[in-house]
């Protein structure tokens, strides 16, 4: 089935530091979409991207998806401690009419003050 | 902002009793979803519902699960006969017809089966 993995699992970063994380998945997909789960929190919808190579901004945050519909990434320019949290890529397939989505396992990023 | 409801936040259960969570989804979101998420590990899809049936459900999702909407507003999971393993958090997500706006999910139940 479906497969979509995130590197890395953690990433700790002092604030004011870059942070990326990737995605990959095994099926190409129909669009990407990103969200971010506060600790003890719900997964809360970031953004959604749907073309090939689309890059798309949020403040400090840039959301790009690949060229082959199978990969992307999301990277933080200059976190801050309010970025602390879990950011989980997630994507049906092309071949899903349901619209399920599969998630990555996540990055789970800290920052210190 | 609209808000998908889940209740109860947090359920103890013993093993084997029968548990239903419940979910009021945004008024005109057509898709409905449960998934779960065991401590510090990812979201894993169970079942998506649209238009009063099943559209897709997973392995985790066996007989001892099932879905409805009984009344048109809410929709609940209910786990037969529950299992240690079932213990997790468990979200409903919804979404609309439109594209663009994600799923918007619930802030969740805590089951813990003991």
């Amino acid at each position: 089935g479906q497969q979509v993995m995130q590197i890395p699992q953690y990433q700790h970063v002092q604030e004011g530091e870059d942070f990326t994380t990737y995605c990959n998945s095994s099926t190409t997909l129909s669009n990407i979409q990103w969200y971010k789960q506060r600790p003890g929190g719900h997964p809360v919808f970031l953004i959604q991207l749907v073309k090939s190579g689309e890059v798309k901004k949020q403040k400090r945050l840039t959301f790009q998806f690949g060229e082959a519909k199978k990969n992307s990434s999301l990277h933080i320019t200059a976190t801050q401690t309010t970025d602390v949290g879990t950011y989980f890529c997630a994507g049906p397939s092309i071949y899903n009419q349901g619209g399920k989505l599969i998630f990555g396992q996540g990055t789970e990023l800290s920052v210190k003050p | 902002e609209p808000e998908v409801t889940q209740t109860p936040s947090h359920q103890v259960t013993q093993m084997g009793q029968e548990v239903i969570l419940r979910c009021v989804p945004i008024s005109n979101h057509l898709y409905f979803y449960w998934y779960r998420q065991i401590l510090g590990q990812k979201v894993e899809f169970l079942v998506s519902f649209y238009n009063n049936e099943i559209s897709e459900k997973s392995e985790i999702f066996d007989d001892q699960f099932s879905v409805e909407r009984p009344d048109g507003s809410n929709f609940t999971l209910k786990i037969r006969s529950t299992k240690l393993e079932d213990s997790a958090m468990y979200f409903c997500a919804t979404r609309g017809t439109r594209g663009g706006y994600g799923y918007t999910f619930g802030s969740g139940t805590r089951l813990t089966v003991v």
